[in-house]
């Protein structure tokens, strides 16, 4: 079965930091281009980082200001997202996805306060 | 590149056949020859599912009532009957050929 699995959210004080991982199962992921995804409570999707398949390269949405990093390791199937100085605005679900859309997680929840 | 939906709101009559437009504020079409457009269906508490790929490529178990078109910076997402499961949920246009990868604002369509 295809499938992503995110964890890692929770909640956290303004400032703090989090890691979000994401394990991949059913296709190639290290063929895959990978991206975070998310949506704040009430709100649209917003694609906030991607990195390419074999981790060469990174892509980052302009408002994030240099204080998220996506990586990857792909002999453990595992994409991850490390999110430093979160504020409230960061407050949303978060959402493992290949970059094409083929293929989405459940989830994970970040809430700051 | 900004995704324009309309509408945002859709009123639908169940068997009839209804229409979601999107515009991006500049073209699609990728270097390589393809336009990387794509429609995701997420229903409430849900994740978001694919339901077209590159404008018009339908993924595996979507039903046939779904169909996208378009070209350049128009496309749009017809549902030939409506059904019930289709109401309710919210539609988003994607696009992938610029970074970054940016969304519509989400259509719901409702009875």
């Amino acid at each position: 079965e295809v499938q992503l699995v995110e964890s890692g959210g929770g909640l956290v004080q303004a400032g703090g930091s989090l890691r979000l991982s994401c394990t991949a199962s059913g296709f190639t992921f290290s063929y895959s281009w990978m991206s975070w995804v998310r949506q704040p409570p009430g709100k649209g999707l917003e694609c906030v980082a991607t990195i390419k398949s074999d981790g060469s390269q990174e892509y980052y949405v302009d408002s994030l200001k240099g204080r998220f990093t996506i990586s990857r390791d792909n002999a453990n199937s595992s994409l991850y997202l490390q999110m430093n100085s979160l504020t409230a605005e960061d407050t949303a679900v978060y959402f493992c996805a290949t970059s094409g859309g083929a293929v989405w997680g459940k989830g994970t929840t970040v809430t700051v306060s | 590149v900004v995704m324009t939906q309309s509408p945002l709101s859709l009123p639908v009559t169940l068997g009839q056949p209804a229409s979601i437009s999107c515009r991006s504020s500049q073209s699609l079409v990728s270097s390589d020859g393809n336009t990387y457009l794509n429609w995701v269906q997420q229903s409430p508490g849900q994740s978001p599912r694919r339901l077209i790929y590159k404008v018009s490529n339908r993924d595996s178990g979507v039903p046939d009532r779904f169909s996208g078109s378009g070209s350049g910076t128009d496309f749009t997402l017809k549902i030939s009957r409506v059904e019930a499961e289709d109401v309710g949920v919210l539609y988003y246009c994607m696009q992938y050929t610029h970074w970054p990868y940016t969304f519509g604002q989400g259509t719901k369509l409702q009875i």
